[in-house]
């Protein structure tokens, strides 16, 4: 089975700063893909960021980018120049390549940006 | 392109008492997922139908929880007798591929 963990509860950050949200998982594919996903209050899950295994290069979207390990089994995010609205929870999951397979969580990240 | 449909967005109920979330996917996709989110924790799955047959339900608990979705589309979820412990959201997703997810707004349940 696969697991997530996301080691930081709570995190904060100055508006404009950079700040960087951890992830690990475990699992024994090859084929996956791994997602940084952001809830606010409103409680719908927004993709942030997706990244699939066997691409090396690590993704970005605009302000986001993360720093996928593989043999670590490490997916880190990264946002710069952070904002007011990107306070909200901070999910990390995991997604098997083969078959149409659901979402793995980890436990959440909640960041607060400090203006 | 309209995104995942719920309702309600908030229900109270006494313990005991059953209580049923409808769920509409993004049209066009095929699969279709429950979610259980627990304050202060990530989403849990409950249920992933393919179509309208089940794919997963290992994490249901089936003697109180059930879940059905007619002609491939809509899905409604079922919860009799409620329990304190299923204070939570529900979460519905949809997705038409491999390695994507969109989800609904959830719907927040109170049992008192």
């Amino acid at each position: 089975a696969q697991t997530v963990t996301q080691s930081q509860p709570e995190m904060s950050v100055q508006e404009a700063e950079t700040v960087t949200l951890s992830c690990t998982y475990d699992t024994s594919e090859n084929n996956y893909y791994l997602f940084w996903y952001k809830q606010p209050p409103s409680r719908q899950m927004i993709l942030v960021i997706r990244q699939e295994a066997y691409k090396q290069q690590n993704a970005t979207e605009n302000r986001f980018s993360v720093n996928f390990q593989k043999a670590a089994k490490s997916f880190s995010l990264k946002i710069s120049d952070s904002q007011l609205g990107d306070t909200a929870m901070y999910f990390c999951a995991f997604m098997k390549h083969s078959g149409n397979t659901p979402l793995v969580f980890g436990k959440g990240t909640r960041l607060s940006v400090i203006a | 392109e309209a995104g995942v449909a719920q309702s309600p967005r908030y229900k109270i109920i006494e313990k005991r008492q059953s209580v049923a979330f409808w769920c509409n996917p993004i049209s066009g996709h095929a699969t279709l997922y429950w979610y259980q989110q627990i304050l202060g924790q990530g989403p849990k799955l409950l249920i992933q139908f393919q179509n309208n047959g089940v794919v997963d339900d290992s994490q249901l608990p089936k003697d109180r929880f059930s879940a059905e979705r007619l002609k491939g589309v809509d899905s409604t979820l079922k919860i009799q007798p409620a329990k304190l412990e299923d204070s939570a959201v529900y979460l519905c997703a949809s997705s038409l591929r491999w390695g994507e997810a969109f989800f609904g707004q959830g719907t927040r349940l109170t049992v008192v």
